[in-house]
């Protein structure tokens, strides 16, 4: 099997712009997730979408945002970038069966520098 | 608040087992010990995980403690590539509880060195 991919690999954008990043997880997989890394904050959990719904969401203000598709597809959103932002953003898939979750599945991320 | 506590760093020489170890003296009856490992820059990888019993597979051995609140992850014999930063996570298998969120902490990073 494919494994999740992450489009753009790289981006660069300025403060004030918005940015929509895209992810296609594993064939089969239901459960995206979506997580930001920093130097100083670690790897942080964004928010999660199965079925089309966001059944989870981390402590992150209302710029970031995230939806999901029939196909499982996933895009998040960041709105008014702020230099802050600039990060590795990473996407994960997992399968869900027989009411458990399987381990999640990293896709190679998304740096965006915000200048 | 990541609920596992790991060392920051460790050394390992090239084809010796490495050992690291965690501590989830929290760790509730139904979570999982989970590991994971991040090569610079890339998105990071499954290794193994476990709930009472040690497991094995083609990458590394799980051996969780019978309390339960600690575990060691065990690399038989460490290769250049397994200089990486590793991560233990406990969390609830199921689809019920709260969403698909793995809570990170700041690992241990595993240096192999010749």
């Amino acid at each position: 099997k494919a494994g999740v991919t992450q489009t753009p690999r790289y981006l660069i954008k300025t403060r004030g712009q918005q940015v929509t990043l895209s992810c296609s997880p594993i064939s089969g997989h239901r459960s995206v997730s979506w997580y930001q890394q920093t130097p100083g904050q670690g790897l942080q959990f964004l928010f999660e979408y199965f079925s089309e719904t966001q059944r989870n969401k981390g402590n992150f203000p209302g710029r970031f945002s995230g939806r999901q598709f029939s196909n499982s597809r996933s895009e998040m959103n960041v709105s008014t970038l702020e230099l802050g932002d600039s990060a590795l953003y990473l996407c994960a898939s997992s399968a869900v069966a027989g009411g458990l979750y399987n381990e999640q599945f990293f896709g190679p991320g998304t740096r965006l520098t915000v200048l | 608040d990541a609920k596992t506590t790991q060392p920051t760093s460790m050394d390992c020489a090239e084809g010796r087992a490495a050992n690291l170890p965690c501590n989830h003296s929290t760790i509730s009856g139904n979570e999982y010990v989970y590991w994971y490992r991040q090569i610079h820059s890339q998105g990071p990888q499954y290794i193994i995980h476990g709930l009472k019993n040690n497991e094995t597979n083609e990458m590394a051995s799980l051996i969780i403690t019978e309390d339960r609140k600690s575990s060691t992850l065990i690399l038989p014999h460490a290769t250049l590539r397994d200089t990486a930063v590793y991560y233990c996570i406990v969390r609830p298998p199921t689809f019920n509880n709260a969403g698909n969120m793995l809570t990170f902490g700041g690992g241990t990073r595993l240096m192999v060195k010749p």
